[in-house]
């Protein structure tokens, strides 16, 4: 069964600091790979997505993700963080079920930016 | 400006009572989905529809009922045989790029029973 895993349940950094979330994904499969993010009693925004070819996607608000298929990684990264990232990032992969196509969600990760 | 909207924000509800919580979407999007999102636990799948009149349950649809009679709309029913209902509540649609998923999400309603 396809599944996401988010090993970190919540990571605090300092504004300007570096930042890496980490995503792995069981999929036997060519994946389809989402970050989403979600700010306090909100719905979810896509960040990015990776489909096929280049493995570095940049998405929205300096967001970058590589695709590692010999590790199933799906990491995301931003060279410097905000204050105003601080939310819970979510991990998707995208499978097939019944025909039809589902997302899988990982637990997520939360993130809180020190000033 | 397209997008999904959810209501009511918050509800609470009396234990034994059904609730219907609405999702509406202007996107003209086939697919709509919803999920259920408690704290350490992500999003989980409960049900989804690809067409009008048509739907299928997703991982933990016992307790909740839905319908399709319009494109645009897809509302979720809590009944009271759903042990635990307290929790926030996604409604999603869906765009194929490329044959896969990009959902849409409203901005959810946080059911509480009281």
């Amino acid at each position: 069964a396809q599944s996401v895993t988010q090993p970190d349940i919540h990571i605090t950094v300092s504004e300007g600091a570096s930042l890496e979330l980490r995503c792995n994904y069981s999929y036997g499969a060519t994946p389809y790979l989402f970050w989403y993010v979600q700010s306090p009693g909100q719905g979810l925004q896509l960040l990015l997505k990776y489909f096929s070819g280049d493995t570095l996607v940049q998405g929205i608000k300096g967001f970058e993700a590589e695709f590692k298929r010999s590790q199933s990684s799906f990491n995301l990264r931003k060279p410097s963080v905000h204050w105003s990232d601080a939310a819970e990032y979510f991990c998707a992969v995208g499978a097939r079920l019944q025909g039809a196509q589902k997302l899988v969600f990982g637990q997520g990760t939360r993130l809180t930016i020190n000033p | 400006d397209g997008g999904i909207t959810q209501s009511p924000k918050y509800l609470f509800r009396k234990e034994g009572q059904n609730v219907t919580l609405s999702c509406e979407q202007n996107l003209n999007h086939d697919a709509m989905y919803w999920y259920r999102q408690d704290p350490g636990q992500g999003l989980r799948l409960i049900y989804y529809s690809q067409i009008v009149n048509d739907f299928q349950k997703g991982d933990i649809a016992e307790g909740y009922s839905v319908s399709r009679e319009k494109k645009e709309s897809f509302p979720l029913t809590v009944t009271s045989a759903q042990k635990n209902p307290t929790a926030f509540y996604l409604c999603a649609s869906r765009v194929v790029f490329t044959g896969a998923n990009v959902l849409t999400f409203g901005a959810g309603s946080r059911l509480t029973v009281l």
